[in-house]
């Protein structure tokens, strides 16, 4: 069954430090895997996707992310955190020939000053 | 390109109360999703339409929970009566076709309900 893991409830950061936050997924086949971004009030945003070829992808804000088949992961990465990216990410994987979303539980970063 | 729609934004009521909530999806995108999500929780599928469809209702509380997408394109999230553990953010998404092949979800801001 398909599922996705984010290990991290909850990540604080100072303001300039970088940033990872973990996805690992289970899926029998190549997922398509998306990162989201929540902000206190706001639906979701998109951050990024991966669908194929290169595997480490660009998104918006400057994040990043790599996906690793063998370690069935998709962390998100961005090198210098701003006070502005406090909120919550959501992994979410589906299939090509599916039209179900799995959602990961988030994980909640603040960042400090 | 217009976003994805949707209202109230907040809505309070008294438990036994009845609340509806309106999603006008992304012009042409065929699936349609709705989602609850309790604070500090992540979203929860509630419905998903596929054009008028229904493709999914298997964690939908059907005793006072429902929802219908006529003509394939806005749709009506209803609630009666309501509980206290309703309270939540009602989250309304569309895609284009529903197959990862096109793209991802795009959400709407959501609608908070709060049940007294």
């Amino acid at each position: 069954a398909q599922s996705v893991t984010q290990p991290d409830i909850h990540i604080t950061v100072s303001e300039g430090a970088s940033l990872e936050l973990r996805c690992n997924y289970s899926y029998g086949a190549t997922p398509y895997l998306f990162w989201y971004v929540q902000s206190p009030g706001q639906g979701l945003q998109l951050l990024l996707k991966y669908f194929s070829g290169d595997t480490l992808v660009q998104g918006i804000k400057g994040f990043e992310a790599e996906f690793k088949r063998s370690q069935s992961s998709f962390n998100l990465r961005k090198p210098s955190v701003h006070w502005s990216d406090a909120a919550e990410y959501f992994c979410l994987l589906t299939a090509y020939t599916g039209n179900q979303f799995y959602f990961g539980t988030g994980t909640s970063l603040t960042v400090i000053p | 390109e217009a976003g994805v729609a949707q209202s109230p934004r907040y809505k309070i009521i008294e438990k036994r109360q009845s609340v509806a909530f309106w999603c006008n999806p992304i012009s042409g995108h065929a699936t349609l999703y709705w989602y609850q999500q309790i604070l500090g929780q992540g979203p929860k599928l509630l419905i998903q339409f596929q054009n008028n469809g229904v493709v999914d209702d298997s964690q939908l509380p059907k005793d006072r929970f429902s929802a219908e997408r006529l003509k394939g394109v806005d749709s009506t999230l209803k609630i009666q009566p309501a509980k206290l553990e309703d309270s939540a953010v009602y989250l309304c998404a569309s895609s284009l076709d529903g197959g990862g092949n096109t793209g991802e979800l795009f959400f709407g801001e959501g609608s908070r309900l709060t049940v007294l």
